[in-house]
């Protein structure tokens, strides 16, 4: 149980364009979803934080109009990473809490690379 | 901010050896969780820890709760070649559901 699916697992686009990734609670309602990026050889930094229904809540440093967040419902959120570049490129990942306390169950991540 | 500090940065060791890791803050946390993750994968949850002074198993994995709920540490025993990662503890401590990283421990096995 308890599993949280990404889409796609690796993306490769030009500078300018914008990407979407998908995250998926399979086989649980999440009430919470995360973003979270991850540099090489780093810890996680959390992005932000959405809620099915609602506006999503960033964190500081991360610009909102830039890294869109929907959530539309218990099952999915999509975070698009409008004009993409190069320094955006970097490995996110989703994660999806099923309201358990503040467990936290994790996507398998998405590559990006932006040419 | 909220900070954890994690040790042993990294961890080379031969295979059968046990494995010793922790994480402190100087913040109080409502849970710990402890994940592993392999080079280019999400992280997977291990152990996830509720209560001050629990002591949780997991196969060859124990992690204990620390009483002050300041700290926790993870315990493997009897170690083999998939224990290969890097595994990252994560403090949770309020209805936000947000939670902390810790930086991280590499860990290595010779076998």
């Amino acid at each position: 149980g308890a599993v949280v699916s990404q889409h796609p697992s690796r993306v490769i686009c030009k500078s300018g364009t914008s990407v979407k990734i998908e995250c998926r609670s399979l086989d649980f309602q999440a009430t919470t979803m995360f973003w979270y990026r991850q540099f090489p050889k780093q810890s996680l930094m959390l992005m932000a934080t959405s809620n099915e229904g609602s506006k999503a809540t960033y964190e500081q440093g991360v610009e909102k109009d830039k890294f869109l967040i929907n959530h539309a419902s218990l099952t999915l959120s999509t975070l698009t990473v409008t004009s993409a570049h190069p320094e955006d490129s970097s490995f996110y990942i989703c994660s999806a809490s099923p309201g358990r306390q503040e467990t936290q169950y994790f996507g398998p991540g998405t590559r990006l690379l932006v040419l | 901010g909220q900070q954890l500090n994690q040790s042993p940065q990294s961890m080379f060791i031969q295979e059968g050896e046990d494995v010793s890791m922790n994480c402190t803050s100087s913040s109080i946390f409502n849970t710990w969780l402890w994940y592993k993750q392999d080079p280019g994968e999400g992280p997977v949850l291990l152990i996830a820890l509720y209560k001050a002074g629990e002591l949780t198993s997991n196969g060859r994995l124990t992690a204990q709760f620390g009483i002050t709920r300041k700290d926790s540490f993870l315990n493997i025993s009897a170690s083999i070649p998939s224990d290969v990662g890097i595994y990252f503890c994560a403090g949770g401590m309020d209805s936000s559901y947000k939670l902390i990283f810790g930086s991280g421990t590499r860990l290595l096995v010779r076998p």
